[in-house]
C-alpha cells in the first residue's frame, strides 16, 4: 500500500492563527481526501483534493476556512484558518488503498489543539 | 446522509475472551470496510467485504457482510492485548464516497 507522511503530528495554536498540514505520498494518486476526527470518534470527510482543479468540499466545510492545495499527484496541504477552540481535533489525509478497490490508506494524523 | 451505527461503543474484556462488534445501517452499501486505529495513528484497513453474506477471516478476526448489504459484524476469537484499539466500519456508496461508523473502542486486559 501507499505510504503517507503527514506532518506535523501535533501542534498547539493560538486563536485566530492558521495551521497548515502537509501530506506526502510515496506514489502518484489521483485523489486525496482530508478528514476530521474527534479523539475516539468517527471520521468526517472535509474535502477531496483534486490535482489541477479546486478541491471538492463536503456540506458544512468551506474553502475560506479549509483551503486545500494539490500541486502534484503526490502532495497536498490542508490549512485550517482563523482557528477557534472548536477546531481542536485530529486531521487525517487519505488515499485509495493499493490492492483494494474500496478501502483507503491513512496518514498518521495531526492532533490540533487551539488555545 | 447514510448513517452507520456501531455497537457496543465501548468494550473492555480479558485476554482470551471472544467478542463481536456490530455495524448497522438502514442503507445499502456497495462495499464495507473495517479499520483498526491505535492512539496517535491513522486507521489501518483490515478488510473489505463486497458480496451480501460474504464471510472473510483474518487470523482470529472473522468479518461478515449482511445478506442485504446493510450491516456487518466483526468477531474476534481469543482476544489479545494487541487487539486493543478503535474499530471503525465504513460503507461505500455507488457514488464512491465512504461513510464511517461512530467506532467501537476495544480494551483487552492482560
Amino acid at each position: 500500500s501507499a505510504v503517507i507522511s503527514q506532518k506535523p503530528s501535533r501542534d498547539i495554536c493560538q486563536r485566530g492563527t492558521s495551521l497548515t498540514i502537509q501530506c506526502q505520498v510515496d506514489s502518484q494518486v489521483t485523489m486525496m481526501f482530508w478528514y476530521r476526527q474527534q479523539p475516539g470518534q468517527s471520521l468526517t470527510l472535509i474535502a477531496t483534493a483534486n490535482q489541477g482543479s479546486e478541491a471538492t468540499y463536503e456540506s458544512g466545510f468551506v474553502i475560506d476556512k479549509f483551503p486545500i492545495s494539490r500541486p502534484n499527484l503526490t502532495f497536498s496541504t490542508l490549512t485550517v484558518s482563523n482557528l477557534s477552540p472548536e477546531d481542536s481535533s485530529i486531521y487525517l489525509c487519505s488515499v485509495p488503498a493499493t490492492g483494494d478497490l474500496y478501502g483507503y490508506t491513512f496518514g498518521s494524523g495531526t492532533r490540533l489543539t487551539v488555545v | 446522509t447514510q448513517l452507520l451505527e456501531q455497537s457496543p461503543q465501548f468494550l473492555s474484556i480479558q485476554e482470551g475472551e471472544n467478542l463481536t462488534v456490530y455495524c448497522n445501517s438502514s442503507s445499502v452499501f456497495s462495499s464495507l470496510q473495517w479499520y483498526r486505529q491505535e492512539p496517535g495513528e491513522g486507521p489501518v484497513l483490515l478488510v473489505t467485504v463486497v458480496t451480501g453474506g460474504e464471510v472473510k477471516k483474518l487470523k482470529r478476526l472473522t468479518f461478515q457482510f449482511g445478506d442485504a448489504r446493510k450491516d456487518s459484524s466483526l468477531h474476534i476469537t481469543a482476544a489479545q492485548p494487541g487487539d486493543t484499539g478503535l474499530y471503525l466500519c465504513a460503507g461505500n456508496t455507488n457514488a464512491g464516497k465512504s461513510t464511517f461508523g461512530d467506532g467501537t473502542t476495544l480494551t483487552v486486559k492482560p
